[in-house]
């Protein structure tokens, strides 16, 4: 089983600021299956990133996605006040299997 | 627009047996997608459980596997989840969600998600 390990739990950070989420594999990931997930309290998660650097419908060019191999990362450029949420990274492995890292809170400073 | 909508009961008993339903809307549950059930714990992360095609193939999180099944209903456009021998641990909000589309290898489409408490 791949496990992903986001850094860092916690980011604390101003709106405006620029944000970047790192997610780690303990081994490596094809770029097709890696995607990143916005979760707000009390709502089901929605899709952002998919194929490791693609936006979902709908959204804001703000998001993106890169990396390949082990190391990914999701980068918000100029955080909004609705952008203070957990975020997940997750893969798709060839089992299947679908795993999820542990989340990153990003919270206003 | 797909909707995916969560159903079952919020309580089940120790050692008893989970069942929810996921009803699909705005699409038709024998498309080229794979359908899923993820779960959080109170406070926690999420947790991939399984996924179902039309066809009525599987694939299963191996930690659950001797515990879980999941069915199709595609006169009813559903599919539903059981879980069974659960205990305090199984405590969680479960979601059911679409692997497909464009985005192959994420879950584009989810439902609300529905808490299930396991306690007598």
């Amino acid at each position: 089983e791949i496990v992903l390990t986001q850094s860092p739990g916690t980011l604390s950070l101003s709106p405006g600021e620029r944000a970047t989420l790192s997610c780690r594999a303990s081994q490596s990931v094809s770029s097709s299956y890696l995607a990143w997930y916005q979760q707000k309290p009390g709502q089901a998660p929605r899709l952002l990133i998919y194929g490791t650097s693609n936006r979902a419908t709908g959204i804001p060019d703000r998001f993106s996605g890169s990396g390949s191999g082990t190391d990914f990362t999701l980068t918000i450029s100029g955080l909004e006040p609705e952008d203070f949420a957990v975020y997940y990274c997750q893969q798709y492995g060839s089992s299947p299997e679908y795993t999820f890292g542990q989340g990153t809170k990003l919270e206003i400073k | 627009q797909l909707q995916l909508q969560e159903s079952g009961p919020g309580l089940v008993n120790p050692s008893g047996t989970l069942s929810l339903t996921c009803a699909v809307s705005g699409g038709s549950i024998s498309s080229s997608d794979w359908w899923s059930w993820v779960r959080q714990p109170p406070g926690k992360g999420l947790e991939w459980m399984g996924e179902v095609y039309h066809d009525g193939r599987t694939n299963f999180n191996p930690s659950l596997k001797s515990r879980i099944t999941m069915s199709v209903d595609k006169s009813k456009n559903h599919f539903s989840l059981k879980l069974t021998s659960v205990t305090a641990a199984d405590t969680a909000v479960y979601y059911c969600a679409r692997d497909g589309g464009v985005a192959l290898g994420a879950f584009d489409f989810w439902g609300q998600g529905t808490m299930v408490t396991v306690s007598s």
